[in-house]
């Protein structure tokens, strides 16, 4: 079945690149996501890559999406404590829209 | 502006024990509604999701059901609850089924005694 996988910790200094990596096995999606969770709250989209693309940038994010090898990673430049949360990849389940798989999730932990 | 409220936003109940969780979407019409889990280990699970009124679909068998009484109202339900059924309840709305964007509820913490 479909799976997505994600570690579950990266810690890094404030001023720095964050990478966050996910791997997906469904082929088929057609849209890949990052979600963020901050501590005791729901989840918040971030940002959507469409299948046919091999990088998205928007603002401080960059999500790059390579098929062959089906990884994902969300890039956040210039990482602020603000930043520090729970980002979640996921895929559609079959390619039903809000029907997703999500990975375990990554906490990302940001030091001043 | 769309607006998602679930509630109640904490939960502590014994087993055996019945359980309803509310969640309305304002600000929009006939929403795709869907009910997730996040256990202990932060992975989300979907349980439930609906195209309109009176139509569910559940994703995995369980001990929970759940309702579309109307057309922006999705309760998630239980007769007895387990020890199990501990975790974070999210739901969600998305405007069309071709996209996962989803737009969550702040979510229902239920700890089961």
């Amino acid at each position: 079945g479909e799976d997505v996988e994600q570690s579950l910790f990266l810690s890094v200094r404030e001023g720095d690149s964050s990478v966050i990596n996910c791997t997906y096995t469904d082929s088929s999606s057609t849209y890949l996501y990052w979600y963020k969770q901050e501590p005791g709250a729901g989840l918040q989209l971030l940002t959507y890559i469409f299948s046919n693309m091999d990088m998205k940038q928007d603002q401080r994010l960059t999500v790059l999406l390579n098929k062959k090898d089906k990884h994902l990673s969300l890039r956040i430049a210039d990482t602020q404590t603000g930043d520090s949360a729970i980002y979640f990849c996921a895929e559609s389940i079959n390619n039903q829209g809000g029907k997703l798989i999500f990975g375990q999730g990554t906490e990302l932990s940001v030091k001043p | 502006s769309q607006t998602i409220h679930q509630w109640p936003a904490t939960l502590v109940q014994p087993v055996g024990s019945p359980l309803s969780l509310e969640c309305t979407v304002e600000g929009t019409s006939n929403p795709n509604l869907y009910w997730y889990r996040q256990a202990a280990g932060r992975g989300l699970q979907l349980l439930f999701y609906s195209v309109g009124i009176g139509q569910i679909s559940s994703e995995v068998p369980q001990n929970l059901s759940a309702s579309r009484p109307q057309d922006r109202q999705f309760i998630l339900s239980s007769k007895k609850l387990l020890l199990s059924d501990s975790g974070f309840y999210l739901c969600a709305w998305s405007r069309d089924t071709n996209t996962g964007e989803l737009f969550f509820g702040e979510g229902s913490r239920l700890t089961v005694l």
